[in-house]
């Protein structure tokens, strides 16, 4: 079985510049997340979808960060215009629509902003 | 900080020994999960207990919940080299995931 892709894996930007970054969930998963992992702390989750709509946001920065997920399958998560704090890894996860399920996770971009 | 507390923060033991570490989160729960993050597979996903659950096992992995002092502990039996890597527990409310601070675990050979 296929695991959940992320590209890029790795991107340099200078601040205020704009960044997307991509992911492809497992087959079959209804339901994708987005994180933010600082160095040093947890994963924050940023965005959840139950197939194309949006479940929980709350803790997105709107007037920077978007994502869609198009046709309820890949997603695009985009930073405009990035700030010197916004350097991260940016995971990507999926997982079955029901509550109790495992997340399965991706390799990750580590957004670094100079 | 939505983030829940793990503690320690960092914790280095021999091969063969057991190592525990320890989760609180902030809000009601329907599940409790255990990830481990290292550098080389990204976050894997553990195990996970209910809320209505207060042990279970998983292999060398005993997870302990209690739900009156939103606290959980992993503890893992027999710890190998192999097993050096962060812990994160993530607490599950209605539909969001939080994930605690995380412990680094060094299992030293």
């Amino acid at each position: 079985e296929a695991g959940v892709a992320q590209s890029p894996r790795y991107k340099i930007i200078e601040k205020r510049q704009s960044v997307a970054f991509w992911c492809n969930p497992i087959s079959g998963h209804a339901t994708l997340y987005w994180y933010q992992q600082i160095l040093g702390q947890g994963p924050k989750l940023l965005i959840q979808f139950q197939n194309n709509g949006v479940v929980d946001d709350s803790q997105l920065p709107k007037d920077r960060f978007s994502a869609e997920r198009l046709k309820g399958v890949d997603s695009t998560l985009k930073i405009q215009p990035a700030k010197l704090e916004d350097s991260a890894v940016y995971l990507c996860a999926s997982s079955f629509p029901r509550s109790s399920y495992e997340q399965y996770f991706g390799p990750g971009t580590r957004l670094t902003v100079t | 900080s939505q983030q829940g507390e793990e503690d320690p923060q960092a914790l280095s033991i021999q091969e063969g020994e057991n190592a525990t570490m320890n989760c609180s989160y902030k809000t009601s729960i329907n599940n409790l999960q255990w990830y481990r993050q290292n550098s080389g597979r990204g976050l894997v996903h553990l195990i996970l207990i209910r809320s209505n659950e207060r042990e279970k096992h998983s292999g060398r992995l005993r997870v302990t919940l209690d739900t009156s002092k939103k606290s959980s502990s992993l503890l893992i039996t027999a710890s190998r080299a192999a097993d050096t890597a962060s812990y994160f527990c993530a607490s599950q409310g209605t539909y969001k995931y939080i994930f605690g601070t995380g412990t680094r675990l060094k299992v030293l050979a």
